[in-house]
């Protein structure tokens, strides 16, 4: 079965860290450009990142910039967003989904993990 | 990055279609058919409804079907279905390797 599973997410205060991962399984990982896309409490969904097949080309939103970066590791079919600095306005569900380079067909994607940022 | 332009809803009865517009700028939308549509349920992830403007993957009705026409983008639903009513958004690559969604639009099945 072709799945993307999401862990990482978590309580977090304002100006910290967290990690959040995507597992891959069921296709060959290494063939798909894979993005974040995150959707705060009751808005619209946010394109985050996307990086590309193996990995030499990143781009990010400009409200993440210089906070966040994707990162994967296609011999353990794993994607990565380390934030940093995160605000309040970083709360939101965070979805990994994968997309066929070349193209805007991303048909397969996470359930999703929660990263909230309180005090 | 801006996001593009959705109306915020909009409505039909069942068997009745509907479309939703997509407008952004020649630098995204009208610059490119990378476009891409997606329907989402309350609590749901986001469920690939076209691609690259036209496309419908495998899996997904014939109801539904995509547009473009210069900087505006357009998905049609036709036939309407009460499992039709959800949040659907466009997506967009742009001239800065960058991508873009739509503010989205709800729709509601009368």
């Amino acid at each position: 079965e072709v799945q993307l599973v999401e862990s990482g997410g978590g309580l977090v205060q304002p100006g910290g860290s967290l990690r959040l991962s995507c597992a891959a399984s069921g296709f060959t990982f290494g063939t798909y450009c894979m993005t974040w896309v995150r959707q705060a409490p009751g808005k619209g969904l946010e394109w985050v990142a996307n990086i590309d097949e193996d990995g030499s080309r990143r781009y990010y939103v400009d409200s993440v910039k210089g906070r966040f970066t994707i990162s994967r590791d296609n011999a353990k079919n794993s994607l990565s967003l380390q934030m940093h600095s995160l605000r309040a306005e970083d709360t939101a569900v965070y979805y990994c989904a994968r997309r066929l380079g070349g193209s805007a067909l991303m048909d397969v994607w996470g359930q999703g993990t929660t990263v909230t940022v309180s005090s | 990055q801006s996001a593009l332009t959705q109306p915020a809803s909009v409505s039909g009865s069942p068997g009745q279609s509907i479309t939703i517009s997509c407008t952004g700028t020649s630098s995204d939308v009208g610059g490119y058919n990378y476009v891409s549509w997606y329907q989402q349920h309350p609590s749901k992830a986001p469920k690939l409804m076209i691609f690259d403007v036209t496309n419908r993957p495998s899996g997904v009705s014939n109801r539904f079907s995509g547009s473009k026409s210069g900087n505006t983008a357009s998905l049609t639903v036709s036939g309407l279905q009460a499992e039709d009513e959800a949040d659907y958004y466009c997506f967009s690559y742009t001239s800065s390797g960058t991508w873009v969604f739509g503010g989205g639009t709800k729709l509601t099945v009368l």
